[in-house]
C-alpha cells in the first residue's frame, strides 16, 4: 500500500521569508504526486502536479516542488510567502495506473502560517 | 469551471440517526470519491465510485454506505450515526484526463 509522511504538522514562517513543506512517499513502482492547497473554511484544490517529463514543477502563484526519485521526496517550496499563503497543504500520491481509475493517498497535512 | 456541491455545509444530528450526505458534480466525470478529514490524520478514503452503479470500498469504509444512481450524484450514508463519526466530510469528482480531483467545500457533521 502507498503511503505519504508529512512530517511537520505546523510551519510558522516570517512574510517574505522562505518555506519548504517536506513530503516523503513510498512506493515502488512509478507514481502520480500532488500538492493540495486547504484555505480556511473552504475545500481543497489543486496547488501543483508532477505526471512525467520535468522533475521540477511550479504553480501560478509561485510555489514548486521536486519529484526526487533516490529520495523519494516531493518537497514543496516558495522562495518568498505572502500572507494569502496561510493554509493547510496536503501532499498525495497516486496509485500506479489503472485504467484511469487511480485513487489518491494523503498525507496527514502542514498547516502555514504566515507571521506579518 | 468544475463545481462540486454538498448538500449542507453544517449538519447536527443524533446517535442512532440515518445521515445522508448529498455530492453533486457538473464535469461529468466518472470518477467520485467521499473522504473525512480529521485533525492530525489528514484525509482518509471511505468508499469511491468508478461509474454510475459501481463502488469500491476505500480505507475507512465501516459504517458507511454510498449510492451512485446517476452519474452527476455521489451519496454516502450513515446508516446508523455514532459520536466518532463527528468529522468534516469532502467529496471529490476526478478528471480522468488531467488525473485531476475537484473538491466540495464540505460538510461538518456532528453527531451528538
Amino acid at each position: 500500500a502507498q503511503s505519504v509522511t508529512q512530517l511537520d504538522s505546523q510551519v510558522p514562517v516570517f512574510e517574505e521569508a522562505p518555506v519548504e513543506l517536506r513530503c516523503n512517499y513510498s512506493s515502488s513502482v512509478s507514481v502520480y504526486l500532488f500538492w493540495y492547497v486547504q484555505y480556511p473554511n473552504q475545500g481543497l484544490q489543486l496547488l501543483l502536479k508532477y505526471l512525467s517529463g520535468s522533475t521540477l514543477v511550479e504553480s501560478i502563484n509561485g510555489f514548486e516542488a521536486e519529484f526526487n526519485k533516490s529520495q523519494t521526496s516531493f518537497h514543496l517550496r516558495k522562495p518568498s510567502v505572502h500572507i494569502s499563503d496561510t493554509a493547510e497543504y496536503f501532499c498525495a500520491v497516486s496509485d500506479p495506473p489503472n485504467f484511469g481509475n487511480e485513487k489518491l493517498t494523503f498525507g496527514t497535512g502542514t498547516r502555514l502560517t504566515i507571521i506579518p | 469551471d468544475v463545481k462540486v456541491t454538498q448538500s449542507s455545509r453544517y449538519l447536527v444530528k443524533r446517535t442512532g440517526e440515518k445521515v445522508f450526505l448529498e455530492c453533486v458534480q457538473d464535469m461529468d466525470h466518472e470518477n467520485m470519491f467521499w473522504y473525512r478529514q480529521d485533525p492530525g490524520l489528514g484525509l482518509r478514503l471511505i468508499y469511491f465510485s468508478y461509474d454510475v452503479k459501481m463502488k469500491e470500498k476505500g480505507d475507512i469504509p465501516e459504517g458507511y454506505s454510498v449510492s451512485r444512481e446517476k452519474k452527476e450524484r455521489f451519496s454516502l450514508i450513515l446508516e446508523s450515526a455514532s459520536t466518532n463519526q463527528t468529522s468534516m466530510y469532502l467529496c471529490a469528482s476526478r478528471d480522468r484526463v488531467t488525473d485531476t480531483q475537484y473538491f466540495g467545500p464540505g460538510t461538518r457533521l456532528t453527531v451528538l
